[in-house]
This record gives C-alpha cells, structure tokens and sequence, in this order.
C-alpha cells in the first residue's frame, strides 16, 4: 500500500503560517504527492500536488524533499476558513489510493 | 457550472433494507469512484469506474454495488448484507481513470443513517 504518515492534529493562530508534515517514505520515483482537506461534513478538495520541485498555487505552497520521502504542505496566513482535516496521498500510478486519518488543523484567532 | 451532486443529504435505513445513493457528475470524467467515511478517519474506497460499463471492486465492496450505465452517473445501492453502513459516502470523479496523476473532484457526500 503507498501508505502515508501524518500527525494527527496540529493548530496555529490565525494570520500565522503553517507547516503541515508528511512523510512517505516507500515513494517510488513516478510517484507523485497530493494534498487535499476536508471541511466538516464535506467532500475532500484538491489543495495543491507535485513531483519533486516545490510547488505553488493560490492556496499554498509544498515543498518537497530531496529524497522525496517527506513534504510539507505549507499555508502562508492561516485562517479561520482554513480549519480542516488535511490529507497528504501518494500517488501509486494505476492503484488504488489511500486516504490516511490526515492531520486535523485547528486554527485559533 | 460543472460539478458532482449527491443526493440526499440525509437517508434513514431500516433494517434489512437496500438503499440507493445517487452521484451525479457533468464534468465529462471518465472515472467516478465512491469513498465511504466513518467518524474519524479517513476515506476508504468501495468501487470505482474508469469507464461506463465497467467497474471495480475497492477496498471494502462486501454489501455494497454499483452500476454504470451512463458516464455521468454511478448510483451505489447499500444492501441489506452490510451490516454497519451508518458512514458519510463521497462520490468523486476523474477525468481519466488511467492514473493518481489526475485530481479527484468530491461531491457534497451523503450520511446514511440505521434505524
């Protein structure tokens, strides 16, 4: 299984930057890693993916490892908007993926 | 505006009683799969169609089946023999089924509930 390890939970203050970790270490070098959070009693949304440079759209930013077998999800100002369950998922080209338990971000104003 | 709609929000189970989830999608995805999600944790996979017709068995498909007779829907019907199917289901869809490389897009997702 292309398994992932988070911490379970995590909080930050709000309009302060957040990092949130993960580690994966039977990464294969096709592999990509996804990110994606759930708000209560959503359905999961795309946050952000990438390979091996570090990425960055609208809503935040990763960053890789060299060896790729962590990263780091990193939001630049936390919100209250932003409090949410966050799934880290590597992708396993042409299997079926895995959603861990994720980290539940509490954001505190 | 395109998107996945699930309907109900809300169903109530009796005993011994099939069920019908619905899961809608007008992106034009060739790729739907249905996730269920226990309090909690994180989401396992039940089923998954990389194409109308055809489908697949996820992790945890005991009591549970699906059909794909049209590319925008992919209705999951909970059977009288699963015996715990108080969850949140989460139907998502891809464009393409050929790989994780694609973003997976939720809908709002359904709780089902026993009585």
């Amino acid at each position: 299984d292309a398994k992932t390890t988070q911490p379970n939970s995590m909080e930050s203050n709000e309009e302060e930057p957040v990092h949130l970790p993960c580690n994966h270490s039977t990464i294969s070098g096709t592999d990509y890693i996804h990110w994606y959070r759930q708000l209560p009693s959503q359905g999961p949304e795309y946050v952000i993916h990438g390979l091996t440079s570090n990425v960055n759209n609208r809503m935040a930013s990763l960053a890789i490892a060299e060896d790729r077998k962590s990263s780091t999800l990193i939001l630049h100002r936390a919100t209250l908007r932003d409090a949410a369950v966050y799934y880290c998922i590597q992708d396993n080209y042409g299997q079926n993926f895995v959603f861990g338990p994720g980290t539940r971000l509490s954001v505190l104003p | 505006d395109g998107g996945i709609t699930q309907s109900p929000k809300y169903l109530f189970r009796k005993e011994g009683q099939n069920v019908t989830l619905s899961c809608e999608q007008n992106l034009n995805h060739d790729a739907m799969y249905w996730y269920r999600q226990d309090p909690g944790q994180g989401l396992r996979l039940i089923y998954y169609s990389q194409i109308v017709n055809d489908f697949q068995k996820g992790d945890i498909a005991e009591g549970y089946s699906v059909s794909r007779e049209k590319k925008e829907s992919f209705p999951l019907t909970v059977t009288s023999a699963q015996k715990n199917p108080t969850a949140f289901y989460l139907c998502a869809s891809s464009r393409t089924g050929s790989g994780w490389q694609e973003t997976q897009y939720f809908g709002p997702g359904t709780r089902l509930l026993v009585l």
